[in-house]
């Protein structure tokens, strides 16, 4: 296993359209994050997975994102109907809560969103 | 609320200089994880070290070493004889022990540019 992977590193879209991201973690890794980070800022926390479930929500997470984690392996985030904000480096992290102690998180090289 | 400051947004020093990355956080529970991150030019966000509230050791790794101190609430990284290879944006974060998502909470970065 050679970490996070994300895909696609790169996305160009047109305001108003869809766009899907996906994440695959570390295998062994139950927990799952995603994270957007705009220029110059750090990352700021979306939403978060243990297996399967989504617990976490942040209030940044407007209605138009929905993400999703079957069979608790891989996330997908999808952003409905595009706005400019939009635009951000979309980060996902995996870490493991079965060692305790072991809490430290992951990072893939994200996906980077333009809208025009 | 928590809350991390690091007030460097960029340092650029000369190759072999010493640099210290300045991170001050807030919280208001006693059990706490902090974090430095490097992100390299290419994006993904690489785990540097992770230090819980209740251990207040310094700790060295190679060049690197880092100082916690509770009582200014500081969590200091400094490089010694700084390479090229070390520029990057460095973030610190923070996660708090009871919140059993364990998400981070970043600081704005500091921009290190290391000049050969």
């Amino acid at each position: 296993d050679t970490g996070v992977s994300q895909d696609p590193r790169h996305k160009i879209t047109k305001r108003g359209q869809n766009v899907t991201f996906r994440c695959d973690p570390i295998s062994e890794h139950n927990r799952l994050y995603w994270y957007r980070q705009t220029l110059g800022q750090g990352p700021e926390f979306l939403t978060y997975f243990q297996n399967e479930a989504q617990l976490e929500k942040s209030r940044l997470l407007s209605d138009r994102f929905s993400a999703e984690r079957p069979k608790g392996s891989f996330s997908t985030l999808e952003i409905q109907r595009t706005e400019q904000g939009d635009s951000a480096m979309y980060l996902c992290a995996s870490s493991s809560s079965r060692d305790r102690g072991d809490t430290e998180a992951f990072f893939g090289q994200g996906t980077r969103l333009t809208v025009v | 609320a928590q809350k991390v400051t690091q007030a460097q947004t960029e340092i650029s020093v000369v190759e072999k200089e010493d640099v210290t990355l300045d991170c001050v956080y807030e919280t208001r529970d006693t059990t706490y994880y902090l974090f430095w991150y490097k992100q390299p030019p290419s994006g993904e966000l690489v785990f540097l070290i992770r230090r819980n509230s209740f251990d207040e050791q310094n700790e060295i790794s190679g060049r690197y070493s880092w100082n916690f101190q509770k009582s200014t609430s500081s969590f200091n990284f400094t490089i010694t004889a700084s390479q090229v290879v070390d520029s990057a944006v460095y973030f610190c974060a923070l996660s708090d022990g009871r919140d059993s998502s364990y998400k981070l909470i970043f600081g704005s970065g500091t921009r290190l540019l290391v000049r050969p």
